[in-house]
């Protein structure tokens, strides 16, 4: 069965720091995709990254970068230089494609907090 | 930017009311999708819909829910008789069509629903 673990619940750090938000995955497909979601205070659901399970090279986008590793099946996420912007509850979430699922799997996601 | 736009953004009602949630996709989207998120919680798969029927739903889609386009525009979720435990915000997504796993959702802002 498709899982999604987020062990953090909550961070806080003070701004410029770097922070990373771990995400660990279960599933039995060789086939995937995984997500990285903002949720600011305003609540919509803000699509930052997707990743299919062939790519394993590691992506920068500004500040944000992601480190995928098959080997222990986590997607995690750095933001650098954080800002009191960044604030927000993040998500990782899982798609399978063999199955011919539709829906994203969620992990518990992590509340981000940075600090002036 | 198209998105995906979402009313009531919130919505108060009595337990045992009807209540129907509206959604206006993008319009070149094909897949519609509701999600769920109970205050704190991680948000959950209910419902996608494509080609003006239900292909996948969750547990938690029992028979007090229904989805349907009825103009061909608004995508709407209806629950049929409100119980407290339905208090959620929920969010429409959609997606233009391609592969099922490779799902970048894009979401709506959220309609939360308070049952008294």
């Amino acid at each position: 069965a498709q899982k999604v673990t987020q062990a953090q619940t909550e961070i806080s750090v003070v701004e410029k720091e770097d922070v990373t938000l771990d995400c660990v995955y279960e599933t039995r497909d060789t086939t995937y995709y995984l997500f990285w979601y903002k949720q600011p205070p305003s609540g919509e659901l803000v699509f930052l990254i997707r990743r299919n399970s062939f790519d394993e090279q590691n992506e920068i986008s500004g500040r944000y970068s992601w480190n995928f590793q098959k080997s222990t099946s986590s997607f995690n996420f750095t933001i650098t230089a954080s800002q009191v912007v960044d604030s927000a509850v993040y998500f990782c979430a899982l798609s399978e494609d063999q199955t011919g699922a539709n829906n994203l799997f969620f992990g518990t996601g992590t509340r981000l907090t940075v600090i002036p | 930017e198209p998105e995906v736009t979402q009313t009531p953004s919130h919505q108060v009602t009595q337990m045992g009311q009807e209540v129907i949630l509206r959604c206006v996709p993008i319009s070149n989207h094909l897949y519609f999708y509701w999600y769920r998120q109970i205050l704190g919680q991680k948000v959950e798969f209910l419902v996608s819909f494509y080609n003006n029927e239900i292909s996948e739903k969750s547990e938690i889609f029992d028979d007090q829910f229904s989805v349907e386009r009825p103009d061909g525009s608004n995508f709407t979720l209806k629950i049929r008789s409100t119980k407290l435990e339905d208090s959620a915000m929920y969010f429409c997504a959609t997606r233009y069509r391609e592969r099922a796993g490779a799902n970048v959702l894009t979401f709506g802002a959220g309609s939360r629903l308070t049952v008294l």
